[in-house]
């Protein structure tokens, strides 16, 4: 069973600190892994892909994946109340879909 | 418009009513996904198509469940004889390539009494 999992959290940091998100994946065939950010009650929303080993940036986002560890992070900088949501990490499987695992709900405290 | 379109957002069934879903994909957009979310969990993959073909169905609980995409747009997830157990949001989503990132739509929350 290929899988992507993350811990579910709930996470909770404070306003203008650096939330860290993480998730593992056993299928050592993936090649691209996504994280998605899902408000509550709403539809998962793409914020960040990541492809090859290393750090990808996007404003306050960062991106970190090491395929050697099947390991991705996403870092968010200077944490905003709005960041508050679920966030789902995601990884293509050998048949060409899109696996999630299950989420990490963050909350931003003011 | 410009977005994935699904309908109904909200679906009431007694048990054991047939159910149908509607996915109208981004033009022009090849692949198109279907996945369940129950509440508090991720986004479970049921089925995906390539322009008409389903290339994977693997993720379907049962055969109660059946979709089809018969001219490579809009796409259809059918529910037979529905139980409680299928209450959930069904998202659908679509990619402009054959691979993902996708693009999803606004889900039908199903509910079955």
């Amino acid at each position: 069973q290929k899988e992507v999992e993350q811990n579910s959290g709930p996470l909770s940091v404070p306003e203008g600190a650096i939330a860290s998100l993480n998730c593992t994946y056993s299928d050592r065939g993936s090649q691209s892994f996504f994280w998605y950010r899902q408000y509550s009650g709403k539809s998962p929303e793409l914020i960040m892909s990541i492809y090859s080993n290393g750090d990808k940036e996007d404003g306050r986002f960062t991106a970190q994946l090491n395929k050697a560890s099947q390991y991705v992070s996403l870092l968010i900088r200077d944490s905003q109340p709005s960041d508050s949501a679920t966030y789902l990490c995601a990884g293509t499987g050998s048949q060409g879909n899109l696996i999630f695992g299950k989420g990490t709900k963050l909350s931003v405290k003011p | 418009g410009a977005g994935v379109s699904q309908s109904p957002r909200y679906k009431v069934a007694k048990r054991g009513q047939d159910v149908a879903l509607r996915c109208d994909p981004i033009s022009g957009h090849v692949s198109l996904f279907w996945y369940q979310q129950a509440l508090g969990q991720g986004p479970e993959f049921l089925t995906y198509f390539q322009n008409e073909a389903q290339l994977d169905k693997s993720g379907l609980p049962s055969d109660r469940f059946f979709a089809e995409r018969p001219e490579g747009s809009v796409s259809t997830l059918k529910i037979q004889r529905t139980q409680q157990e299928d209450s959930a949001v069904y998202l659908c989503a679509s990619s402009r390539t054959r691979v993902p990132p996708l693009h999803f739509g606004n889900g039908t929350r199903l509910t079955v009494t």
